[in-house]
C-alpha cells in the first residue's frame, strides 16, 4: 500500500495563479481533510471530506475549493494565489481513530 | 474561543531521560486526544490516542495521560533516545463535530 500520496511536492506560483494539489489514498478510507501548516500555527483544517460527493469546510477555507469523485482521490484547488496561501499542505485520510498523512507539498507564492 | 496550548519552546535533555511534553486545552470537551510525531519536512505519524474515560495509555517507552479536570494530556518518553528528536503534536478531536484540531507543537532534542 502507498498509504497517502500527494503532487506536487514542492510548487511557486505568482499571484493570481490558480492550481490544484493532488491527493490520493489507497486504504479505502471514507473520511480525508486537507490541513495546511504555518510556523506556530500548527495544522489548520481547510476542507474536508467525508466519502464521495460529500465535502465541508473546515476552519480556513477562503480561497480555495475541493471536489470528491472517488473515494480514493481528494483533490485541493487554489482558484487565485495569494500570498497568504504560501504554507505547507498535508492530505490526510482517517481510519479506525487515526489520520495518515500524506509527505505534504510545499507551496510559495510570490 | 476553543483553544490548544503546547509549549512552544524547544524542549532539550539528555539521552535516557524521560521528555515530558504538555498539551492543555480550554473550551473544548474532546471525546478523546491523539499524539503525533512530525519529523523535518515529513507528514505527522500518529502515535497514540487516549479516549476522554481514560486515564493513561502505554505503547512501549510512550506514555500518555489525560486529565480532562485540568484539560490537560502529559506525553511522556522513557529513556530517550537521539532518535526521538522530532516535532510532537497532541490533536483533540471535538465530542460535537468530530473534527481534530492540533496544537501548535513542541519540538523534543535529545542530546547524546
Amino acid at each position: 500500500n502507498a498509504g497517502v500520496t500527494q503532487t506536487p511536492k514542492f510548487q511557486v506560483l505568482k499571484t493570481g495563479q490558480s492550481m490544484t494539489l493532488q491527493c490520493a489514498q489507497d486504504m479505502n478510507h471514507e473520511y480525508m481533510s486537507w490541513y495546511r501548516q504555518d510556523p506556530g500555527m500548527g495544522l489548520r483544517l481547510i476542507h474536508y471530506s467525508v466519502g464521495a460527493g460529500i465535502t465541508d469546510q473546515g476552519e480556513v477555507p477562503n480561497g480555495y475549493n475541493v471536489s470528491r469523485s472517488t473515494t480514493e482521490d481528494f483533490p485541493l484547488r487554489l482558484l487565485s494565489a495569494a500570498p497568504s496561501q504560501t504554507s505547507v499542505y498535508f492530505c490526510a485520510s482517517t481510519g479506525y481513530n487515526e489520520q495518515f498523512f500524506g509527505p505534504g507539498t510545499r507551496l510559495t507564492v510570490l | 474561543s476553543q483553544k490548544i496550548e503546547q509549549n512552544s519552546e524547544a524542549l532539550n535533555i539528555q539521552e535516557g531521560k524521560t521528555a515530558t511534553l504538555t498539551c492543555n486545552y480550554t473550551n473544548y470537551s474532546p471525546a478523546y486526544l491523539q499524539w503525533y510525531r512530525q519529523d523535518p519536512g515529513r507528514g505527522p505519524v500518529f502515535l497514540l490516542l487516549i479516549r476522554e474515560n481514560e486515564k493513561e495509555k502505554r505503547k512501549e517507552r510512550l506514555k500518555v495521560t489525560f486529565d480532562t479536570t485540568l484539560k490537560q494530556s502529559l506525553f511522556h518518553i522513557t529513556a530517550s533516545q537521539p532518535a526521538d528528536s522530532a516535532t510532537y503534536l497532541c490533536a483533540l478531536a471535538s465530542s460535537n463535530t468530530g473534527k481534530l484540531i492540533f496544537g501548535q507543537g513542541t519540538t523534543l532534542q535529545v542530546k547524546p
